[in-house]
């Protein structure tokens, strides 16, 4: 098994632009999150589902879109970037008999 | 609301001392877990370890070792004969449960330095 797979690993944006953080994984876990990682205060969740087609906010969702068609992905957007944006961005991915999550290796977004 | 409290934001320590991490939490709910991610310089988040709130026993796996005190609401984290290897950003977090969804509220973290 991959785990949970990110891409890009590193991206940078110009105010306003789109993009989508593309995560993966090929454990059929059914909880996804996302959180992003900024210094001096942990990581915060973004969005999460629990399960195909089943998508919630977390913490701080604004600026933000997901959606869950798969079971195994669960994409990322960012519609109008901002440099209150640039962050380390994780993916989580757990199985639902369990109570850890496991996560991807990241993306760092730098927005200018 | 749930908070997670890491007051030691950098610690350093010379190899072979032994080193412990400081969390402490705040829940309303009575079934919670608590769990420890580290950190490397490579920047992935490792699972280290989860803890559910009805199990106070503490837990050794090797140098590392977890006191979880409900008393205090405290679930540190020690390492015996620190290695360089070590040297991590150490997070602690609680989940929280919301409709199924299991939520992970985290403290800030520990920057954690082992000097050869």
């Amino acid at each position: 098994n991959a785990g949970v797979t990110q891409t890009p690993k590193f991206q940078v944006l110009k105010t306003g632009q789109s993009m989508t953080l593309q995560c993966a994984q090929d454990m059929n876990h059914e909880y996804m999150s996302w959180y992003r990682q900024d210094p001096g205060m942990g990581l915060r969740l973004i969005h999460y589902s629990v399960g195909a087609g089943i998508t919630d906010q977390g913490e701080v969702p604004n600026g933000y879109n997901v959606s869950r068609s798969t079971t195994e992905d669960f994409p990322l957007r960012l519609l109008s970037a901002a440099p209150s944006q640039t962050s380390v961005y994780f993916c989580a991915s757990r199985a639902g008999w369990s109570e850890t999550q496991y996560f991807g290796p990241g993306t760092r977004l730098l927005v200018l | 609301a749930q908070k997670v409290t890491q007051a030691q934001t950098e610690i350093s320590v010379v190899e072979k001392e032994d080193v412990t991490l400081d969390c402490v939490y705040e829940t309303r709910d009575t079934t919670y877990y608590l769990f420890w991610y580290k950190q490397p310089p490579s920047g992935e988040l490792v699972f280290l370890i989860r803890r559910n709130s009805f199990d106070e026993q503490n837990e050794i796996s090797g140098r590392y070792s977890w006191n979880f005190q409900k008393s205090t609401s405290s679930f540190n984290f020690t390492i015996t004969a620190s290695q360089v290897v070590d040297s991590a950003v150490y997070f602690c977090a609680l989940s929280e449960e919301d409709q199924g969804a299991q939520k992970l509220v985290f403290g800030q973290g520990t920057r954690l330095t082992i000097n050869p």
